[in-house]
Order: structure tokens, then C-alpha cells, then sequence
């Protein structure tokens, strides 16, 4: 149980469009999701925090028009990265905390979603 | 959420018991001790977590020293497959805050 898949697994994108990667908790509801950033060899920095059905929070330093967040359901978020850039080449990495039950307010992690802008 | 402090890097030889350590001298009385693990280019993995007392299962064991300010996890017996960057995060279980990482430890086992 506790699983938190996001598509896609790798995308590779021309520098100025935008690309979408989701976020969902299969077998469990999340209120709460966060959306992480890691560069190379560096830890994971967090990004904002997305609540279901209002806006994200965000981490200072973070570009809330550059990186819309959705979290629409209480199983999917969404992260766009708007315009996108060399610089924005990172991987993603989500998490949902769980609403209820024997986990609740656990963070389930995803496997993380690698940008390369070109 | 209280700091955590690790050595950035351990080596562990295969088949032998990996013990990493952190210290959280700061840490309140009702924060928890968490431990993750991110194996490159994965998503970091749930290992265990502890309050005071120790705690064991079937990735690990934690021991919590009596005064909390430092815990240690131990891996039974290493293998390549946890070779990994090692992550000690403390905060208050049902806080809901998203959990903070520091730099981790990066064990390396070896043959």
C-alpha cells in the first residue's frame, strides 16, 4: 500500500515550452502533496506545497508563475513547468501525505520524474 | 523541525552490518526520528522511524540513545543493492510538514 506514481518517468523538452508531470496516490487519499527538486549530487530541496482544491504554497526563491501547481483531486497534483530552460533541468519528485487511516500524515515519496530542457 | 547531522559518506564491505549515525542534539520532546534512503535516481524510500524507544523491521533497526540526541541505523547485513544516499529527519509525527533533508550519509558497499 502507500504507492505514489508520476508521469512521466523522463522527458526531454525544447527550451521555451512547458511540460506537465503528474503526480497521483494510487491506493490512498492525500490532501497534502509536495513537490521536490534535486540537482545533481545536492539533496532534495522542497518547492511548495500543494493542498487539494486551493492554491500552492511556495518556497521562497520559487517562481509560482514558472511552476504551476494543480491539485485538483484528492489523488492527483500537477506541476507545470512554464517556459521552460536549461536551468530547470532537475529532477522532480512529489510526495502525497496520507489523509487517513493507520498512516496518516505519512509521506509517500514518487520515483521522481528527470526534466532535460535542451 | 530540529537539524540532523551526518558524515557525508561511509563504506560498508558486503555482508557486514552498516551503522550510521546522526546526531540531533536539538531535538524536541516530541519529535520523531525518520530515516530514508534514496538509491540514485529513485524516489527517497521509508525506512523506519523511532521516538525514543528502539525499533526494528525488516529493511533495518534504530537505535535511539536514552537522551535522544543521537540515534544510529543499522543494516544487518549490507548488501550492493543499499548502496544509497541515507537521510536522518527529525519532526513531530502528526505535524503533517513536509519532512526537511539535510546532506544524508552516501554509503557505498562494496564487494
Amino acid at each position: 500500500g502507500a504507492v505514489v506514481s508520476q508521469h512521466p518517468s523522463w522527458v526531454i523538452c525544447k527550451s521555451g515550452t512547458s511540460v506537465k508531470i503528474e503526480c497521483r496516490s494510487l491506493d490512498f487519499q492525500a490532501t497534502t502533496m509536495f513537490w521536490y527538486r534535486q540537482f545533481p549530487k545536492q539533496s532534495l530541496m522542497l518547492m511548495a506545497t500543494s493542498n487539494e482544491g486551493s492554491k500552492a504554497t511556495y518556497e521562497q526563491g520559487v517562481e509560482k508563475d514558472k511552476f504551476l501547481i494543480n491539485h485538483a483531486s484528492l489523488t492527483l497534483s500537477t506541476l507545470t513547468v512554464t517556459s521552460a530552460h536549461p536551468e530547470d533541468s532537475s529532477f522532480y519528485i512529489c510526495s502525497a501525505r496520507s489523509a487517513s487511516g493507520s498512516r496518516k500524515n505519512e509521506q509517500f515519496f514518487g520515483p521522481g520524474t528527470r526534466l532535460t530542457v535542451l | 523541525d530540529a537539524k540532523t547531522t551526518q558524515p557525508p559518506s561511509m563504506d560498508c564491505a558486503e555482508g557486514r552490518a552498516a551503522n550510521l549515525p546522526c546526531n540531533h542534539s536539538t531535538i524536541s520532546g516530541n519529535e520523531y526520528v525518520y530515516w530514508y534512503r534514496q538509491i540514485h535516481s529513485q524516489g527517497p524510500q521509508y525506512i523506519i522511524h523511532g521516538l525514543k524507544n528502539n525499533e526494528t523491521n525488516e529493511m533495518a533497526s534504530l537505535i535511539i540513545t536514552e537522551d535522544r540526541k543521537s540515534s544510529t541505523l543499522i543494516l544487518p547485513h549490507a548488501t550492493l543493492r543499499d548502496t544509497a544516499v541515507y537521510y536522518c529527519i527529525v519532526r513531530p509525527r502528526d505535524a503533517g510538514n513536509m519532512l526537511t533533508f539535510g546532506g544524508g550519509t552516501r554509503l557505498m558497499v562494496k564487494p
